[in-house]
């Protein structure tokens, strides 16, 4: 079945305790996506990758980190979360940019 | 930058009755992609209903159908014979067609089908 994996889906944590959220595609997608989900502000991009190795910001980069060493992996680190990284993230895969892009379950962070 | 807005927070249909959902883009592209997405209270993102700006005909899948004005950068989403399993969030996004980034979404509206 092609799907996108996030884990955890439900994570609590302390504020300075370094975390990391997998995603995995099993679709052989070049383009991989992390956003957080707001009320009233939709979701929002963090960070997307085209490629192996190849990684950009996207609106709201900060307090996050990427890596994509493998075509099928795009964790996202919290080097030191906080409060206002509370939050609904979302990992997504896709083809290319204006095919369907394809969601993970969603993570829910709280940040305490 | 792009921006979506979706000026409809909150909406409630009867079930089988008929609802649009209004969606407004800000672009300087020409030539870009517009999605409809749902969010049930599964969380899950599920894909509604895609439209190619260059494509004067709207889509419609089954129910949904959009009315895409491109002048006006409008691109509202209609659902026909409105069912209890429509009750979601959704959302509208935008993206260009160039290599690089990704979807822009709105701030989402909320439907609620009554029985």
């Amino acid at each position: 079945e092609a799907q996108v994996t996030q884990n955890p889906r439900y994570l609590i944590t302390v504020t300075g305790k370094k975390l990391t959220v997998t995603c995995s595609q099993n679709m052989n997608h070049e383009y991989m996506s992390w956003y957080r989900q707001d009320p009233g502000l939709g979701l929002r991009q963090i960070y997307y990758s085209m490629n192996v190795e190849v990684t950009d910001k996207g609106d709201v980069p900060e307090g996050y980190k990427v890596s994509r060493k493998e075509k099928r992996n795009f964790p996202l680190i919290l080097e030191s979360p906080s409060p206002n990284q509370t939050s609904l993230y979302f990992c997504a895969s896709s083809l290319n940019t204006v095919t369907e892009a394809f969601f993970g379950q969603g993570t829910r962070l709280t940040v305490v | 930058a792009q921006t979506v807005t979706q000026s409809q927070p909150e909406m409630s249909v009867q079930e089988a009755e008929t609802v649009t959902l209004s969606c407004t883009y800000d672009t300087s592209e020409s030539n870009y992609y517009l999605f409809w997405y749902k969010q049930p209270p599964s969380r899950q993102m599920i894909l509604v209903i895609r439209q190619e700006a260059y494509k004067q005909q709207n889509a419609t899948e089954n129910r949904f159908s959009v009315n895409f004005q491109k002048a006006a950068k409008s691109f509202s989403l209609k659902i026909s014979d409105s069912q209890l399993g429509d009750t979601a969030m959704y959302f509208c996004a935008f993206i260009p067609n160039n290599a690089g980034n990704m979807l822009t979404f709105g701030g989402g509206t909320r439907l609620m089908v009554k029985p």
